[in-house]
């Protein structure tokens, strides 16, 4: 079945440390997506990529780096820099295009201690 | 950047009454996605309106995009603890690759 894969589903930190979420998708989409939600604050793009190696910043790309070296695969890396990584992240693919629907992963819960 | 605004933040309803949440925007809108989340879920697509004043039903859902293309609304009709969750418009605005999404209507059904 064709879908997106995200892990680990639960990741816990300590303060200072880089932690990277997985991200792959089979459905062959161009486009892929990283959103951070928070309570009450709806989802929030932090990085966008359109195409294999480019990528944009969205809203809240501080502290946070990502790599598009393969279509499937889009990870991201929450740096130390984050100053409040504690979140709901999740990633999402479509075909990239100004309209059609966006296909989410499970998500990842990222705790720092 | 753009903003699509969403109203009510939190709606609670008993079992078998109607519910609405609304996305407005100040900037004509390009096209609005409906999204909904289950508590402990991920975002699943609903539908997509493009067109001017189009309405589209999904059983119990009414969509509706406004006339003007600066609003739109999703409706459901005796709603059951099935329809608990978050709902969420999101437009595609006029940058590729962009999809700005309310803040989403948290609803809550009892039974």
């Amino acid at each position: 079945d064709g879908g997106i894969t995200q892990s680990p589903k639960y990741l816990f930190r300590k303060e200072g440390q880089n932690v990277t979420l997985s991200c792959e998708q089979n459905l062959n989409h161009d486009a892929m997506y990283w959103y951070r939600q928070d309570p009450g604050q709806g989802l929030r793009l932090i990085y966008y990529s359109q195409i294999v190696n480019d990528f944009q910043k969205g809203d809240i790309a501080e502290g946070y780096s990502v790599s598009r070296e393969k279509k499937e695969s889009f990870p991201l890396t929450v740096t130390s820099a984050q100053k409040n990584p504690t979140a709901f992240y999740l990633c999402a693919s479509d075909r990239g295009r100004t309209t059609g629907e966006l296909f989410f992963g499970e998500g990842s819960r990222l705790t720092v201690l | 950047g753009q903003q699509v605004m969403q109203i009510p933040q939190y709606q609670h309803v008993q079992e078998g009454e109607d519910f609405t949440t609304y996305c407005n925007s100040s900037t004509t809108l390009s096209n609005i996605q409906w999204y909904k989340q289950r508590p402990g879920g991920h975002p699943v697509f609903l539908i997509q309106l493009v067109k001017s004043g189009e309405v589209k039903k999904q059983k119990r859902l009414t969509f509706q995009f406004g006339e003007a293309k600066k609003n739109s609304s999703l409706h459901i009709t005796a709603t059951q603890t099935t329809d608990v969750g978050t709902y969420f418009c999101a437009d595609r605005g006029s940058t590729l690759g962009r999809l700005y999404f309310g803040r989403g209507t948290q609803l809550t059904v009892w039974p």
